[in-house]
């Protein structure tokens, strides 16, 4: 569905490009995370925010930087691409909820190869 | 360290029957449980979920268990369809200075019509 959206989609870039992925929600929830997911190893955590003007990095940050310029929009972006950024980017959104529950609702994803 | 692991990475299934997928937490301060489906081509989709002061939860079809005794978390799907292919994956909510997901590497399921 297209609470989570996120551009573009696919994306092939040479090594040493900046390059940018956008994701955008409309659920209203104030976090908002990047994932990386490779085969063989789930979803790794890159960045998350909790809201506006909160940034934290996660497991796998370096190579990596983020911007959240309003509450439905968190940019990733890879300043300078490297072969084994290659891999399936996720977005996702939650909200605490009840008891601070933290179901996550993702975005379709954005398949980068870095050549 | 804190970790959670599948024990089977790929399952195949015959339509009709149950499957079970199965996943192995570490961290015994995690209170909440939930289970995702990713589609070929899609990003996860919440499944259904559960909270440490559970031990079973049913949606329609399937049934997450909950064993704090020994770390362990199941998916149960009944009466498995071609729709069910994908791949699933356990995840664990870490309460400690901040909410913090860890997902598992995913169990690929395979439906046989």
């Amino acid at each position: 569905d297209a609470d989570v959206t996120q551009t573009p989609r696919n994306r092939i870039t040479k090594t040493g490009k900046r390059i940018m992925l956008e994701c955008s929600q409309t659920k209203g929830h104030d976090r908002m995370y990047w994932y990386r997911q490779d085969p063989g190893l789930g979803l790794r955590l890159i960045y998350y925010s909790f809201d506006v003007k909160d940034i934290n990095k996660g497991e796998i940050s370096d190579g990596y930087s983020v911007s959240r310029q309003a509450q439905a929009k968190f940019s990733l972006s890879l300043e300078s691409a490297i072969p084994n950024q290659t891999a399936l980017y996720f977005c996702a959104t939650s909200d605490p909820g009840l008891a601070g529950a933290e179901t996550q609702y993702f975005g379709p994803g954005t398949r980068l190869l870095v050549l | 360290g804190e970790s959670v692991g599948l024990h089977l990475p790929t399952l195949s299934v015959q339509e009709g029957d149950n499957s079970i997928i199965n996943c192995a937490y570490s961290n015994s301060a995690s209170d909440y449980f939930i289970w995702y489906k990713q589609e070929s081509g899609k990003g996860p989709q919440f499944i259904i979920d559960i909270r440490s002061n559970m031990d079973k939860r049913q949606g329609q079809r399937v049934t997450v268990l909950l064993n704090k005794t020994v770390k362990h978390l199941s998916l149960q799907i009944a009466a498995t369809q071609p729709g069910d292919s994908a791949v699933y994956f356990c995840a664990e909510n870490l309460k400690t200075s901040y909410d913090k997901v860890i997902f598992g590497p995913g169990t690929s399921l395979s439906v046989i019509p």
